[in-house]
């Protein structure tokens, strides 16, 4: 592997099982949310994203929530399978100096149990 | 959305030396981004580069270390000047596409420096 996820928080779940994984962002002001999904030896992979002017968004077997008063951002996976196995990150808009721009969260890595 | 094609996909190079990393994009974009992950952590974002200007470096990184080329709207560069082990790194670049596929990125450069 290439060590993404090796130090950061792990979340181990059950197959079958749903997931959800947590994030705090931390401009208030931002008004544009991802989640990403990145695999060992790739590049992030757009998972689901929401506008602030929004509270839930569901997708395909999974759901983000944004919670903007404690700034606050979950991703909810239904029924984990092990191709779900991957470090999940939160991402936010925030535009800086006129310039849009990405900033990622910490990252948590989801491990899927047989 | 836009796919990425980065290169090379990994490097290993001595110390004092310099790697020029080249990311080409299928389609048009005003936007390209170059992001550092060190191992097992988040990624960070080192700078943005919109072409016929020059990039914006997040606080932390210089254009003198992390010199960027943008020659035009598919093309973008980000070199990694005298180097030394602690830039050993992924360096991925990343575009705005446009349409709800949030940004998107390529699969990365693995450098280690020895």
């Amino acid at each position: 592997g290439e060590n993404v996820g090796l130090h950061l928080p792990t979340l181990s779940v059950q197959e079958g099982d749903n997931s959800i994984i947590n994030c705090a962002y931390s401009n208030s002001a931002s008004d544009y949310f991802i989640w990403y999904k990145q695999e060992s030896g790739k590049g992030p992979q757009f998972i689901i994203d929401i506008r602030s002017n929004m509270d839930k968004r569901q997708g395909q077997r999974v759901t983000v929530l944004l919670n903007k008063t404690v700034k606050h951002l979950s991703l909810q996976i239904a029924a984990t399978q092990p191709g779900d196995s991957a470090v999940y990150f939160c991402a936010e808009n925030t535009e800086m100096n006129r310039d849009d721009k990405i900033i990622f969260g910490k990252g948590t890595r989801l491990h899927i149990l047989p | 959305s836009a796919v990425i094609s980065q290169k090379p996909s990994r490097d290993i190079c001595q110390r004092g030396t310099s790697l020029t990393i080249q990311c080409q994009v299928d389609s048009q974009v005003t936007m390209m981004f170059w992001y550092r992950q060190q191992p097992g952590q988040s990624l960070t974002l080192i700078a943005t580069a919109n072409q016929g200007s020059e990039a914006t470096y997040e606080s932390g990184f210089v254009i003198d270390k992390f010199p960027i080329s943008r020659p035009n709207l598919t093309f973008s560069t980000l070199t990694v000047s005298n180097m030394s082990p602690e830039d050993s790194s992924i360096y991925l670049c990343s575009v705005e596409p446009g349409g709800s596929y949030g940004y998107t990125f390529g699969s990365g450069t693995r450098l280690t420096v020895v």
